[in-house]
């Protein structure tokens, strides 16, 4: 069946320096999304990629959808605290439903 | 705030039991999704409901079942509980499916 698999599992990283997880589909996927669950919530939308190639920003956030279709990355420039939660991507199973895969996610541990 | 509601936040019940987990979607969202999250498995899609019918199945097992109603609020039903069974389940909400989604707390089940 369908995986989305998402690497590393877990990053430590000091405040100030970057940070970047990749997601990959077996399959090619019509869209990416990202979402962002900090400890003890529940996941937040933050993204969705469409087109092959595309990149978006958010301040200090990039989100890239490969050429293929079938990865995508996030890249925070420079963290901060704040940033700290766990990433996690998720690609459409069916075209025309909602239902998403997603990958097992990145936690992400920032050091003050 | 999402504006997706669920309820009970949390639930401690013993093996063997039968509960029911209740979800409000944003106003004005047809879609509703039900995910659980273990500490191993990640986020896993259950099922996903549209405007009352229900739209795409994922690993849910026979014990269990969902409905949406003609108001659009959600339940899902999990019966002959097992310890396996304790996670956090989410609820989701989207306008239309493929689009992102909206998250609510959640409701931490526990299975003694």
């Amino acid at each position: 069946g369908q995986q989305v698999m998402q690497i590393p599992q877990y990053q430590h990283v000091q405040e100030g320096e970057d940070f970047t997880t990749y997601c990959n589909s077996s399959t090619t996927l019509s869209n990416i999304q990202w979402y962002k669950q900090r400890p003890g919530g529940h996941p937040v939308f933050l993204i969705q990629l469409v087109k092959s190639g595309e990149v978006k920003k958010q301040k200090r956030l990039t989100f890239q959808f490969g050429e293929a279709k079938k990865n995508s990355s996030l890249h925070i420039t420079a963290t901060q605290t704040t940033d700290v939660g766990t990433y996690f991507c998720a690609g459409p199973r069916l075209m025309y439903t909602g239902k998403l895969i997603f990958g097992q996610g990145t936690t992400l541990q920032v050091k003050p | 705030d999402s504006g997706v509601t669920q309820t009970p936040k949390h639930l401690i019940t013993a093996t063997g039991q039968r509960v029911t987990l209740r979800c409000s979607p944003r106003s004005g969202d047809l879609s509703v999704y039900w995910y659980q999250q273990s500490l191993d498995q990640g986020l896993q899609f259950l099922i996903q409901y549209y405007n009352g019918e229900e739209r795409a199945k994922g690993n849910i097992l026979e014990r269990f079942s969902a409905q949406q109603f003609p108001d659009l609020h959600s339940e899902l039903n999990l019966s002959s509980l097992e310890l396996g069974d304790s996670a956090l389940y989410f609820c989701a909400s989207s306008v239309d499916k493929g689009l992102e989604q909206f998250f609510g707390p959640g409701t931490r089940l526990t299975v003694l």
